[in-house]
């Protein structure tokens, strides 16, 4: 079956350091992955995409790679702030190919000043 | 970018009453919206496809007849709970692909949490 898999444990960090969030996908061949934000009681917010022939995107302080061999994208914020704090999400387009976005279940980030 | 609003952002409802849900797409046409429901720190479950001018997609296991979906217009689709229940308490979000539909990004709404007496 497919699967989205990313660390439920909540992740913290001290303000500064570069925070760095997995996502790992099986039974998947993902023309693009994305990443969301999501604070709380809000619905997400797009924040990068990266297609199957890139192998690193960025964009200001973040950076997402993809690795279609291991089947991971990693997402890395750079010198952290408290203000990144928030769940974010990753996600692909379902194999059908309908549009349909499948979202993994979030990871937690928690800034500590 | 793109701008999808929802309303109402917040609704308590008694057991057995049906709750309308709108989701409108501000600043373009969006052709299909999908509907998605998150639990408390889980992730978010796709319940729908709403296409205009035609039926709405389900996914397995969502009830059409309890969750029904109108696409009334390009800019406006409405998510209604019918005999709503506790166990329908929850957050539901729509949202609609970017107007060039390439990329797949999807511009979500704010977000309705319902909540079910």
């Amino acid at each position: 079956s497919q699967k989205i898999e990313q660390n439920s444990e909540a992740l913290n960090i001290q303000e500064g350091k570069t925070a760095t969030l997995t996502c790992n996908y099986t039974n998947y061949s993902p023309a693009y992955l994305q990443w969301y934000r999501q604070d709380p009681g809000r619905g997400p917010v797009f924040l990068l995409l990266i297609r199957e022939n890139e192998k690193e995107k960025r964009k200001e302080r973040l950076k997402v790679t993809f690795d279609t061999t291991l089947k991971q994208s990693l997402f890395h914020i750079t010198a952290s702030q408290p203000a990144d704090s928030a769940t974010y999400l990753c996600a692909l387009v379902d194999s059908s190919n309908t549009g349909k976005l499948i979202f993994g279940q979030g990871t937690t980030l928690q800034v500590k000043p | 970018g793109a701008v999808v609003s929802q309303h109402p952002s917040r609704v308590i409802c008694k057991s057995g009453t049906s709750v309308k849900i709108e989701c409108r797409s501000l600043d373009f046409q969006a052709t299909t919206m999908f509907w998605y429901r998150q639990f408390p720190k889980k992730s978010l479950m796709l319940m729908a496809t709403s296409n205009e001018g035609s039926k709405a997609t389900y996914e397995q296991g969502v009830e059409k007849d309890k969750f029904l979906i109108n696409h009334a217009s390009l800019t406006l689709s409405t998510l209604t709970v019918t005999s709503a229940h506790p166990e329908d308490s929850s957050f539901y979000i729509c949202s609609a692909p970017d107007r060039g539909g390439g990329s797949g990004e999807l511009f979500f709404g704010e977000g309705s949490r319902l909540t079910v007496l």
